[in-house]
């Protein structure tokens, strides 16, 4: 069966940096497009990045460009979140999602992880 | 700049109809998909494209669209459906590729 999971959350200082991996198994990583979806305490889901299915193109989300990095290793089933300059506003779950033939449809999800940003 | 906007609350009492909507200029070009989330839990699909429900989920739960508006139906409403429902699209403007609605609160009464 399909899961995605999710590591590498925690607490880190304002302006620092951090290192998301989502590990997934149960299909062929290397033809999916994978998405970060990432939702602040008590609130709503907001869309962080895309990577296609080969790593050819990535987009973000404004309250990101610029700060973050998605990538993949196809040869390990792994995405990839690099974040830096964390501010306070950028405290929330970090979902990982498979995205349904690069559609930015969202057929599964992990549990997520949670980064918290605080001084 | 775009947005998918939705009503924040919604009741419906146990067994009866409810309609959850989403509004926004990018449904005029790509249909929504919805996301339910129960408390603790990551989001579910539930529907998506024209009206495509992914296995597992009941039939009660439908999806249509008219113009700029995007509605999710369940037609005889369970306790467990009480949750947050998310709808998303595609997003027209350029601005960044996805949009998520505000989300709705579903409360079975």
């Amino acid at each position: 069966q399909v899961q995605l999971v999710e590591s590498g959350g925690g607490v880190v200082q304002p302006g620092r940096s951090l290192r998301l991996s989502c590990a997934a198994s149960g299909f062929t990583f290397s033809t999916y497009g994978m998405h970060w979806v990432r939702q602040a305490p008590g609130k709503g889901l907001e869309w962080v990045a895309v990577i296609w299915y080969d790593g050819s193109d990535e987009y973000y989300g404004d309250s990101v460009k610029g700060r973050f990095t998605i990538s993949r290793d196809n040869s390990k089933n792994t995405l990839y979140l690099q974040m830096k300059s964390l501010r306070v506003e950028d405290t929330a779950v970090y979902y990982c999602a498979r995205d349904i033939g690069s559609s930015s449809i969202f057929d599964f999800w992990g549990q997520g992880t949670l980064v918290t940003v605080s001084s | 700049s775009s947005e998918l906007t939705q009503d924040p609350a919604v009741s419906v009492a146990l067994g009866q109809t409810v309609r959850i909507t989403c509004q926004g200029d990018s449904l005029r070009t790509y249909y929504a998909s919805w996301y339910q989330q129960k408390p603790g839990q990551a989001p579910v699909l539930v529907i998506y494209g024209i009206n495509n429900r992914p296995s597992g989920i009941p039939d009660r739960f439908s999806g249509s669209n008219s113009g700029d508006t995007a509605s999710l139906t369940i037609t005889g409403s369970q306790a467990e459906d009480e949750a947050d429902y998310y709808c998303a699209s595609r997003d027209t403007s350029g601005h960044q590729p996805v949009l998520f609605g505000g989300g709705t609160k579903l409360t079975v009464l």
